[in-house]
């Protein structure tokens, strides 16, 4: 069975970054693309990116271009989310996710807060 | 990459049935067979449910379905129970630089 570990909630200041963990176990890490889903208080979903292991090179949502870094390291089959110059629109659930055929994501993270505050 | 439109809210009896309607454009939900529909219980993550607009994802009852009909997908549940209420998103790729849209949200309250 697939599972995604990701790290601990976070909180930061305005303009500073956060780095957040998804440690997958019980697949083929390097096959599948993992993407990143974020949900801020009471809102829905909204996809910021996504990267196949295998060929590193990461998509992001137009909204994020700029601001979010995504990167695996295959050695220990962990996917990445940088996010720069926070803000307080930026506290959410960040979530990771396995995507399947450029369709849809089966198995997902329990999920890191990320809580932006001054 | 707007949101793809979903009613706030839906509620049903115990034993009816609902459907959830899920409105994009010809660029994501009409474009693609790649609508998927994700059922999320408070302060738990996602859980896919229907991928690939009708496939159910291994172990989901066959009380929810899913359909599409132009630029508007549906997720019906059938034999409405307690344990079905949750929020629930669609989702839909999109071919754009922006990969992948979800839903407004639904939430469904069993009555």
């Amino acid at each position: 069975q697939v599972q995604l570990v990701q790290s601990g909630a976070e909180v930061k200041k305005p303009g500073s970054s956060v780095k957040v963990s998804c440690k997958a176990s019980g697949g083929t890490f390097n096959n599948y693309a993992i993407s990143w889903v974020r949900q801020a208080p009471g809102q829905g979903l909204e996809w910021m990116g996504g990267i196949i292991p295998i060929f590193g090179t990461p998509h992001y949502a137009q909204k994020f271009q700029g601001r979010v870094t995504i990167t695996t390291d295959e050695s220990t089959s962990t996917a990445y989310l940088e996010l720069s110059s926070l803000r307080s629109e930026d506290t959410a659930m960040y979530f990771c996710a396995r995507e399947i055929s450029s369709s849809w994501f089966d198995f997902w993270g329990q999920g890191t807060l990320v809580t932006v505050s001054s | 990459q707007s949101a793809l439109t979903q009613p706030a809210s839906v509620s049903g009896s115990p034993g009816q049935s609902i459907t959830i309607s899920c409105t994009g454009t010809s660029s994501d939900v009409g474009g693609y067979n790649f609508v998927s529909w994700y059922q999320q219980h408070p302060g738990k993550a996602p859980k896919l449910m229907i991928y690939d607009v009708s496939n159910r994802s291994s172990g989901v009852s066959n009380r929810f379905s899913g359909s599409k009909s132009g630029n508007t997908a549906s997720l019906t549940i059938s034999g409405l129970q307690a344990e079905d209420e949750a929020d629930y998103y669609c989702s839909s790729y999109t071919g754009s630089s922006t990969l992948y849209v979800f839903g407004t949200g639904t939430k469904v309250t069993v009555l």
